[in-house]
């Protein structure tokens, strides 16, 4: 029974086109996690949100957009794809906030090919 | 500008002796200090964390140390196995909810 999913697992575009990747936790946490992980392999927080308000917006091209309809759902929308846009990107949740040493289920990744 | 090392990429060690993963990182305000493992293919898992008031947490074979005042923390795997071979990042975190990771130090165990 998985405890975070992402969907799709992989995604091949082309430039200037809009998608969507979508995360779901059954584990009942209260915080939801955007990260991108990039070429150079780190991982970069790019939204949070607790309890369906975000709290964490780090430096993102505002074409990223995440959408929390509940508490157990965090997507992400991703308009006018660029190739850096290209990257894996891990959906996670909390019970807390991390930053609290709360640790972090992460999904099993979406990786996103822009061409 | 990275607030959080890892000078290691990779690391290779023999079955059955100790593993020694590093970490520093630059802010005193961080005072959460996580390890996570990444096997290829799937999401970083939790391993094991230390808060600021600790400078020692075990559990079975792994061990996190914190030296705060080298701002300064070691992940201790022992005995190693082959399958610990994965990416082992560190993490950070303050008062906020964020965790600030580091690019990840791969391990290989050989038999």
């Amino acid at each position: 029974d998985t405890a975070v999913s992402q969907t799709p697992k992989y995604l091949v575009t082309q430039m200037g086109n809009d998608k969507s990747i979508k995360c779901e936790q059954n584990l009942g946490h209260d915080t939801m996690y955007w990260y991108k992980q990039d070429s150079k392999k780190f991982l970069k927080i790019m939204f949070s949100y607790n309890n369906k308000e975000l709290i964490i917006n780090e430096t993102v091209p505002n074409r990223f957009s995440p959408k929390s309809p509940d508490k157990a759902h965090l997507n992400l929308h991703i308009n006018s794809l660029e190739l850096g846009d290209s990257a894996v990107y891990f959906c996670a949740s909390s019970q807390e906030g991390s930053g609290r040493g709360d640790e972090q289920y992460f999904g099993p990744g979406t990786r996103l090919t822009v061409t | 500008d990275q607030q959080v090392k890892q000078n290691s990429p990779s690391l290779s060690v023999q079955e059955g002796r100790i593993s020694i993963l590093n970490c520093d990182y630059t802010n005193s305000m961080f005072d959460y200090f996580l390890w996570y493992k990444k096997y290829p293919a799937e999401g970083p898992t939790f391993l094991i964390s230390i808060s600021s008031i600790k400078d020692k947490n075990e559990d079975g074979r792994f061990t996190v140390f914190l030296n705060k005042s080298a701002k300064h923390l070691s992940l201790h795997i022992v005995p190693s196995q082959p399958g610990d071979s994965a990416v082992y990042f560190c993490a950070v975190g303050g008062s906020n909810y964020k965790l600030t990771f580091g690019k990840g130090t791969l391990l290989t165990v050989n038999p």
